[in-house]
């Protein structure tokens, strides 16, 4: 697509559940980042990508997330037993490489319950 | 939908006016600046960016100042639009972790 993708655009789960959230980075892009933004915040570090390791996952705010780039594309975010606090939306971005700049997909907004 | 910049500073302007936001910065191993513009329920959109190199670039409307002697930022709009008003966001990126740094952001409204 012309665009990074996000799937699901809204996803509400019930605390203690298990929720997986989908990156469709920009064709051709090495790089690839997720951000958590709450309400009224700027967008907060999680995890970035080149290629398929994580060149930087010092954003994670616990063990309950995880993320995963198998093939060098396609991104999952991961949450295990969800808390309320989890609730804000998560973002993800795209470059062609690290040096260039990067592109926002429009974010998963996610609520706890 | 979600409310962007619900408690940020803001920042009101005539239509037809000149924008100037600020943003400061920490980090003096950052080498490269993006502004961002965020539109409520919508993504952080990529305005200009510009390298630590440089002190000022150009694009379509809009200007960025980079003075790293005091670690500050600015874009500059000119003739600002209705379309203008967002949150906008200024971005480091730090040379050593390629990981970008998002400032608090200031919401921009323009008055008719």
């Amino acid at each position: 697509g012309a665009g990074v993708s996000q799937t699901p655009s809204n996803k509400v789960t019930e605390k203690g559940k298990y929720v997986e959230l989908r990156c469709d980075p920009i064709s051709g892009h090495t790089a690839l980042y997720w951000y958590r933004q709450s309400l009224g915040q700027g967008p907060e570090f999680l995890i970035y990508f080149q290629g398929t390791g994580a060149a930087d996952d010092s954003g994670l705010p616990n063990d309950r997330f995880f993320a995963v780039r198998p093939e060098g594309s396609v991104s999952t975010l991961k949450i295990q037993r969800t808390e309320r606090g989890d609730s804000a939306v998560y973002l993800c971005a795209s470059s062609f490489d690290k040096a260039t700049e990067a592109f926002f997909g429009q974010g998963t907004r996610l609520t706890v319950v | 939908g979600e409310s962007v910049g619900l408690h940020l500073p803001t920042l009101s302007v005539q239509e037809g006016d000149n924008s100037i936001i600020n943003c400061a910065y920490s980090n003096s191993a950052s080498d490269y600046f993006i502004w961002y513009k965020q539109e409520s329920g919508k993504g952080p959109q990529f305005i200009i960016d510009i390298r630590s190199n440089m002190d000022k670039r150009q694009g379509q409307r809009v200007t960025v100042l980079l003075n790293k002697t005091v670690k500050h930022l600015s874009l500059q709009i000119a003739a600002t639009q209705p379309g203008d008003s967002a949150v906008y966001f200024c971005a480091e990126r730090d040379s050593g972790t390629y990981k970008y740094i998002f400032g608090t952001g200031t919401r921009l409204k323009v008055l008719a």
